[in-house]
């Protein structure tokens, strides 16, 4: 099994440009969701979902919009990229429902806002 | 509501003493909690989970915590730290979602 997979691994944006951060499961896992890390901070919970159509924000969701429409996928968007979105994006994945599971992790991607 | 919050950002000590890693939680529902770990530009390694059944859990290399349901703690400990210790901790609380405390890293001095 390949488990959770982000692309790109590294990115680097001009400010105002757009981009997508990929995160694809292949474990069959409802719960998915998207973390920034940042020095001090731990990894902060930017959007989640529970199940395909389903999303909701987390801690930080401004600037960042999420869509939920197959079980496999949770694309992360930054709709106009500013400097503060500089940081390293996590990708989750867990079962969902009682006795919870670990969650899974991608390796990360790395985002650069010049 | 669920909030994780490490008490400590840095611990310092020496190779072969007991390392203590604090963390307490909330959470409105049971919650499960983790440990993971993060060396330097690596990824997430889960390090021990409980999730209800013993509140004393074992995990990777000689950690363990124990769930103190009254005191809303899940404190990390190993008896003798080892220089490949060295890395960032991060407590976890799951429930409705998964939250991370804010990390502790720990620093092993020779």
């Amino acid at each position: 099994n390949a488990g959770v997979t982000q692309t790109p691994k590294f990115q680097v944006l001009k400010t105002g440009q757009s981009m997508t951060l990929q995160c694809a499961q292949d474990m069959n896992h409802e719960y998915m969701s998207w973390y920034r890390q940042d020095p001090g901070m731990g990894l902060r919970l930017i959007h989640y979902s529970v199940g395909a159509g389903i999303t909701d924000q987390g801690e930080v969701p401004n600037g960042y919009n999420v869509s939920r429409s197959t079980t496999e996928d949770f694309p992360l968007r930054l709709l106009s990229a500013a400097p503060s979105q500089t940081s390293v994006y996590f990708c989750a994945s867990r079962l969902k429902g009682q006795g919870y599971t670990e969650a899974f992790f991608g390796q990360g991607t790395r985002l650069t806002v010049v | 509501a669920q909030s994780v919050t490490q008490l400590d950002s840095h611990v310092s000590v020496s190779e072969g003493t007991p390392v203590l890693l604090r963390c307490n939680y909330s959470s409105s529902y049971s919650p499960s909690l983790f440990w993971y770990v993060q060396h330097p530009n690596k990824g997430l390694q889960l390090l021990l989970k409980y999730t209800s059944a013993a509140t004393l859990v074992k995990g990777i290399n000689g950690f363990e915590a124990e769930f103190k349901k009254s005191e809303t703690s899940f404190h990390l400990t190993k008896p003798s730290a080892h220089m490949s210790d060295a890395a960032e901790y991060f407590c976890v609380v799951s429930a409705s979602k998964i939250i991370f405390g804010s990390g502790t890293r720990l620093s092993i001095r020779p």
